[in-house]
């Protein structure tokens, strides 16, 4: 139980096209999802929360005109990077939690490696 | 500021020995702790949580230890394998913060054969 998966596991895009992230829970509801980043031997940084049916709230100094996030359904969040550029480059990862009274547990998707030329 | 933190960066391990990995915190506010092993390439997997009304939680190979006196969690993980290779993080969640975790830098543990 608790799977979540993440489409596609590696995109290699060009400089100024927009790219989009699945983030999907295959066995369970997830009423919030979360985004993160993270760098090379680095750890996980918190981009954005999302909540199904509202807008996701995101961490200081992410820019949400730049990186898309929509929760439409209880299995599904997608993460769009708009316009992205060399240094949007990354590892991007969703997290999910269930609706589940007092469930604190997120469970990660595999990740998405982005490389932009 | 308030911060998840870990003793070592890296953790060399015999094949067979226990491993034991720290983790410490300054947030008195937090209620509930989680481990997790991150692989090269791949997102984290959850291995074990805890919350703040315990001290000590077992799981199959691992225990997870929480002194809140020191603000302090540890991981051990019984008869290191060479699949327990990987970086592990310890993660923190304020009471009442919309389910956010905070997570430490990781510790990278290498198993020797």
């Amino acid at each position: 139980g608790a799977v979540v998966s993440q489409h596609p596991s590696r995109v290699i895009c060009k400089s100024g096209t927009s790219v989009k992230i699945e983030c999907r829970s295959l066995d369970f509801q997830a009423t919030t999802m979360f985004w993160y980043r993270q760098f090379p031997k680095k750890s996980l940084m918190l981009m954005a929360t999302s909540n199904e049916g509202s807008k996701a709230t995101y961490e200081q100094g992410v820019e949400k005109d730049k990186f898309l996030i929509n929760h439409a359904s209880l299995t599904l969040s997608t993460l769009t990077v708009t316009s992205a550029h060399p240094e949007d480059s990354s590892f991007y990862i969703c997290s999910a939690r269930s609706g589940a009274t007092h469930t604190d547990t997120q469970y990660f998707g595999p990740g998405t490696r982005l490389t932009v030329l | 500021g308030e911060s998840v933190g870990l003793h070592l960066p890296t953790l060399s391990v015999q094949e067979g020995d226990n491993s034991i990995i720290n983790c410490a915190y300054s947030n008195s506010a937090s209620d509930y702790f989680i481990w997790y092993k991150q692989e090269s390439g791949k997102g984290p997997q959850f291995i074990i949580d805890i919350r703040s009304n315990m001290d000590k939680r077992q799981g199959q190979r691992v225990t997870v230890l929480l002194n809140k006196t020191v603000k302090h969690l540890s991981l051990q993980i019984a008869a290191t394998q060479p699949g327990d290779s990987a970086v592990y993080f310890c993660a923190e969640k304020e009471a009442r913060r919309d389910y956010k975790l905070s997570f430490g830098a990781g510790t990278t543990v290498t198993v020797r054969a």
